[in-house]
């Protein structure tokens, strides 16, 4: 059973540092997606990463996939108020579209 | 326009009521999927479907059914609905590795 687990829960941060939100996987994967959820709104699909040692960045945001570690990586870089939201990680298996997510990341950054 | 479309977007319903929640893209994807957020749990999979003829349950099928009647449209039934089935309820699509999704529906079980 594929379980897929991000730390920390929750975050507090203040605006300008860094930070790290972590997925885990527990089976063999090599597609991930990293989504961006506002209160009361739907999933923003943020990032889709294929391949083991793929890195995909956008803004502020980095993230990455190392497969063998089963392991992926949101990067945080100066926070701004503005990336206040849920971060989703997703994991899917078996390569059919068939993903399963992890219990997300409450962001809160600080002005 | 929404490419993904949801209704009702709030329903609030009581205890051993059938109740259907509606899905339709103008996609023109074959996968559509339907899952429930519940605080603290992300994403839950209740059923999926990769097209018409093909309806498959997920993580967390019981209490729930679907019907496909088209490519564009999916529909989630809750057939006697119970209080632990209040949630946000969120209908997808998905080609080349990405999914869309619809902007939910907020279900309250009495």
């Amino acid at each position: 059973e594929l379980k897929v687990e991000q730390n920390p829960l929750f975050l507090s941060m203040q605006e300008g540092k860094n930070y790290t939100i972590y997925c885990n996987y527990s089976t063999t994967s090599d597609r991930l997606y990293w989504y961006r959820q506002d209160p009361g709104k739907s999933l923003e699909s943020l990032f889709v990463l294929l391949s083991n040692g793929a890195v995909k960045q956008e803004g502020r945001l980095m993230a990455s996939l190392d497969t063998k570690a089963r392991l992926s990586t949101l990067h945080i870089t100066a926070a701004v108020h503005d990336l206040s939201a849920t971060y989703f990680c997703a994991v899917d298996m078996n390569r059919d579209d068939k993903i399963i997510f992890g219990k997300g990341t409450r962001l809160h950054i600080l002005p | 326009d929404a490419d993904v479309t949801q209704t009702p977007r709030n329903r609030i319903t009581k205890t051993g009521k059938r109740i259907m929640l509606e899905c339709s893209q103008t996609k023109g994807h074959d996968r559509m999927y339907w899952y429930r957020q519940d605080p603290g749990l992300g994403l839950r999979l209740i059923y999926y479907s990769f097209d018409v003829k093909d309806i498959n349950k997920g993580e967390i099928s019981d209490g729930y059914s679907v019907s496909r009647q088209a490519q564009a449209k999916f529909s989630l039934s809750l057939e006697s609905a119970i209080p632990n089935q209040t949630a946000l309820y969120f209908c997808a699509t998905s080609r080349n590795n990405e999914q869309f999704f619809g902007p939910g529906t907020r279900l309250t079980v009495l």
